[in-house]
């Protein structure tokens, strides 16, 4: 147990609609990135967060945007869905600072599925 | 596009040693080797890291190459359980900007009884 958690762990949306993603990271942790899966292939680095701002981004089209909070947890938000999103999105957090370890530490996965 | 090259897939009988090839021949002097492993559906999780010299903890060794073009993972005693799918990524290590993980398709890994 990595001790991030995300939620939801599965959902379906149809085309057009907006997504919701959430992640809690470690305890202790202040970086929160996520990163998408599709079936079959490694994950793709889609952007991280550190102090509440979006530190570095993938290349991912305006349509994911995301949100950290003070308490270091993170939403990942997809407007106008496509088919194509349909993956494993992925959330890991890290300490953000120069004491870092250079570890990840990923969750479960929320499991996206568009129609 | 990823900086590392993998086989695409390996296999092991339960009780021997894995040894899991990595080539990153263009790795820079910052970078370190990082491995992390993908069980089936659920999330990568970190192994073990390195930047010039051997590496070993509770759950593998990893060996890198004095000229640090090649390194391999290795599992000592491959437990069924180690099934998965394993990726070598080449990044800034501690205490660095973190930036992102680059990954690529990695090397499943099948322990066969």
């Amino acid at each position: 147990d990595a001790g991030v958690t995300q939620s939801p762990t599965h959902l379906i949306k149809t085309r057009g609609q907006q997504v919701t993603l959430r992640c809690s990271p470690k305890s202790g942790h202040d970086t929160v990135s996520w990163y998408q899966q599709a079936l079959g292939q490694g994950p793709q680095f889609i952007f991280q967060y550190y102090e509440e701002e979006e530190r570095q981004r993938g290349n991912f089209p305006d349509r994911f945007s995301g949100h950290q909070f003070p308490n270091y947890s993170s939403e990942l938000n997809v407007n106008a869905l496509l088919l194509g999103d349909s993956a494993l999105y992925l959330c890991a957090s890290s300490l953000g600072g120069t004491d870092n370890t250079g570890e990840l530490f990923f969750g479960e996965g929320s499991r996206l599925t568009v129609l | 596009d990823a900086k590392t090259t993998q086989p695409p897939s390996m296999d092991c009988a339960e009780g021997r040693a894995a040894n899991l090839p990595c080539n990153h021949s263009t790795i820079s002097g910052n970078e370190y080797v990082y491995w992390y492993r993908q069980i089936h559906s659920q999330g990568p999780q970190y192994i073990i890291h390195g930047l010039k010299n051997n590496e070993t903890n509770e759950m593998a060794s990893l060996i890198i190459t004095e000229d640090r073009k090649s390194s391999t993972l290795i599992l000592p005693h491959a437990t069924l359980r180690d099934t998965a799918v394993y990726y070598c990524i080449v990044r800034v290590g501690p205490g660095g900007s973190q930036g992102n993980l680059i990954f690529g398709k990695g090397t499943k890994l099948s322990v066969k009884p």
